[in-house]
C-alpha cells in the first residue's frame, strides 16, 4: 500500500510528557500537511511543508509543538509538556502542488492522542 | 469563526433515494471546494472536488453543485447505499483558508442510509 503512513496509530501519555508522531507521505507528494480533529469538529489546520520547508503554521500551534520534514520525506510533529487539551486525532496529509492550487489532499489513518 | 458551515450535523436517507448534502462558507477568497468522507477510526478520503470557475462537477453517483453569488455548495449522491454511511466534510482551499495552501474544513454531517 502507498497511501500516508501515520505511526503510532494510537498513543496514552501522562500529562507533562513529550510525545512524537510520524508520517510517511505518498512518495512522489511534495507537500505534506498536518491537521488535528477533535470530537465534533473537522480537521484543523495546523502547518504545512514544501519539501523540506515548513512554509506556514497555524496559530493554534502552540510553541509546545514543532514540527519537522528534514529531507523532504517523513515528517514528525513533536508536542512537548502534553496538556489534557492536547487529546485529539493528529492528522498527516499529503498531495502534489498544482500550480499555486490545491490538489486534493489525501489523508492518512491518523495518530489518537490521549492525555491522562 | 467558521468559514465553512455545515449546518446539519445528521441526515437519514432511505436506500435508493437522493442524498442532499449542503455547505455554506463565509471567505471569499476560497476557490476550490472538496467533500471528504470519513469512516470510524479511519482517515477522511477525498471524494469529489470542484473549482470556482465551474459550477457543477459529476463523478460516477457524486455531483457537486457550487453556487458563488450565495457561497454555498452541495453534494448530492445518488441513488443512495448502505455503504454511503459515513460523515462527510466539506473543505475549502485559497490563500485566506487554512494555511495558504491548506484546507478550511466544517463540521461534517453524518449521513445514515437506511434499508
Amino acid at each position: 500500500d502507498t497511501g500516508v503512513s501515520q505511526n503510532p496509530r494510537h498513543k496514552i501519555t501522562k500529562r507533562g510528557q513529550n510525545v512524537t508522531f510520524r508520517c510517511d507521505p505518498i512518495s512522489e507528494h511534495n507537500r505534506l500537511y498536518w491537521y488535528r480533529q477533535t470530537l465534533g469538529q473537522g480537521p484543523e489546520f495546523l502547518t504545512y511543508f514544501q519539501n523540506e520547508a515548513q512554509l506556514e503554521k497555524s496559530r493554534l500551534l502552540s510553541d509546545r509543538f514543532s514540527a519537522e520534514r528534514p529531507k523532504g520525506s517523513f515528517s514528525t510533529l513533536e508536542i512537548q509538556r502534553t496538556e489534557q487539551g492536547d487529546s485529539a486525532m493528529y492528522l498527516c496529509a499529503s498531495s502534489l502542488p498544482l500550480g499555486r492550487r490545491n490538489t486534493e489532499a489525501f489523508f492518512g489513518q491518523g495518530t489518537r492522542l490521549t492525555v491522562v | 469563526d467558521q468559514q465553512v458551515k455545515q449546518n446539519s450535523p445528521s441526515l437519514s436517507v432511505q436506500e435508493g433515494r437522493i442524498s442532499i448534502l449542503n455547505c455554506d462558507y463565509t471567505n471569499s477568497m476560497f476557490d476550490y471546494f472538496l467533500w471528504y468522507k470519513k469512516y470510524p477510526a479511519e482517515g477522511p478520503t477525498f471524494l469529489i472536488s470542484i473549482s470556482s470557475i465551474k459550477d457543477k462537477n459529476e463523478d460516477g453517483r457524486f455531483t457537486v453543485f457550487l453556487n458563488k453569488s450565495a457561497k454555498h455548495l452541495s453534494l448530492h449522491i445518488v441513488p443512495s447505499q448502505p455503504g454511503d454511511s459515513a460523515v462527510y466534510f466539506c473543505a475549502a482551499s485559497g490563500r485566506s483558508g487554512g494555511g495558504a495552501d491548506g484546507l478550511t474544513f466544517g463540521k461534517g454531517t453524518h449521513l445514515i442510509i437506511q434499508p
